[in-house]
C-alpha cells in the first residue's frame, strides 16, 4: 500500500520568512496530491492541490511542487503571518483511496 | 469552495446511549465518504470508507458493530456510535469525495465525550 512520509513534524519561523514542508509517497500509482490546513478544534481545509501531470502549483502566497521521479512533493507558503499558524497535512492519492502525513505543526511567530 | 457540514460539533452522553453523527456535501455530489478519529496532537486515523448505497469498508481492528456508518444518498453519510463508552470519546471527523473532481473536503469534526 501507499505510504507518505512528511517533515518535519514541528516548524517555526519568524513572521514574513518562508516555510517548507515536504512529503515523500511510495506507490507511483498516486496522481493526486492534496495539502490541507487544521486549526485547533477543526476539521482540515484543502488550501491547495497538484496532479500528477504538473510540477507546480502557485495560489497566491502558497505553492506547491511535485517531483514524480522522485517521489516528492512539497508545500510553500512565503511572507508566513500569524494566522498561518496551524497544523498542515499532505495526502497522497490513487483515485480511490487518501494517504495522509503525519502532519507539520507550524508557529509563525510574531 | 465545496462546503462538508458535519453536526453535531460536540456532543455529551452517558456510557451505554447511542450517538449519530451526520454528514452532509452541501454543494456537491459524493458517492465516496470517509469517516476518521483523531486524537489530540495525532494524524487522522481512517475508521471506515462509505460508498453510496453499499456497505462501508472498515479499517482493521474498528467494530463495525459498534461504529454504524450508512450512506443512503449522494450527499449524506451518518456514523452511529452505538453503546459509547469513555474510550469512544474522541474528535471524529468525516470527508466526502467529489464525485466529479475526486477533490476531498472535510466537514468541521464532531467532538464527542461519553460520561
Amino acid at each position: 500500500g501507499e505510504n507518505v512520509e512528511q517533515h518535519p513534524s514541528t516548524l517555526s519561523v519568524q513572521e514574513g520568512d518562508s516555510a517548507v514542508i515536504k512529503c515523500t509517497y511510495s506507490d507511483s500509482a498516486s496522481n493526486y496530491f492534496p495539502w490541507y490546513k487544521q486549526e485547533l478544534g477543526k476539521g482540515p481545509q484543502l488550501i491547495i492541490d497538484i496532479r500528477s501531470n504538473v510540477g507546480e502549483k502557485k495560489d497566491q502566497r502558497i505553492a506547491v511542487t511535485l517531483n514524480k521521479t522522485a517521489k516528492h512533493f512539497s508545500l510553500h507558503i512565503t511572507e508566513t503571518q500569524p494566522e498561518d499558524s496551524a497544523v498542515y497535512f499532505c495526502a497522497a492519492s490513487n483515485g480511490n483511496q487518501f494517504y495522509f502525513g503525519t502532519g507539520t505543526s507550524l508557529t509563525v511567530i510574531p | 469552495g465545496a462546503v462538508v457540514s458535519q453536526h453535531p460539533s460536540w456532543v455529551i452522553c452517558k456510557s451505554g446511549t447511542s450517538v449519530k453523527i451526520e454528514c452532509r456535501s452541501l454543494d456537491f455530489q459524493a458517492t465516496t465518504m470517509f469517516w476518521y478519529r483523531q486524537f489530540p496532537k495525532q494524524s487522522l486515523m481512517l475508521m471506515a470508507t462509505s460508498n453510496e448505497g453499499s456497505k462501508a469498508t472498515y479499517e482493521q481492528g474498528v467494530e463495525k458493530d459498534k461504529f454504524l456508518i450508512n450512506h443512503a444518498s449522494l450527499t449524506l453519510s451518518t456514523l452511529t456510535v452505538t453503546s459509547a463508552h469513555p474510550e469512544d470519546s474522541s474528535f471524529y471527523i468525516c470527508s466526502a469525495r467529489a464525485t466529479l473532481t475526486g477533490e476531498l473536503f472535510f466537514g468541521e469534526g464532531s467532538r464527542l465525550t461519553v460520561l
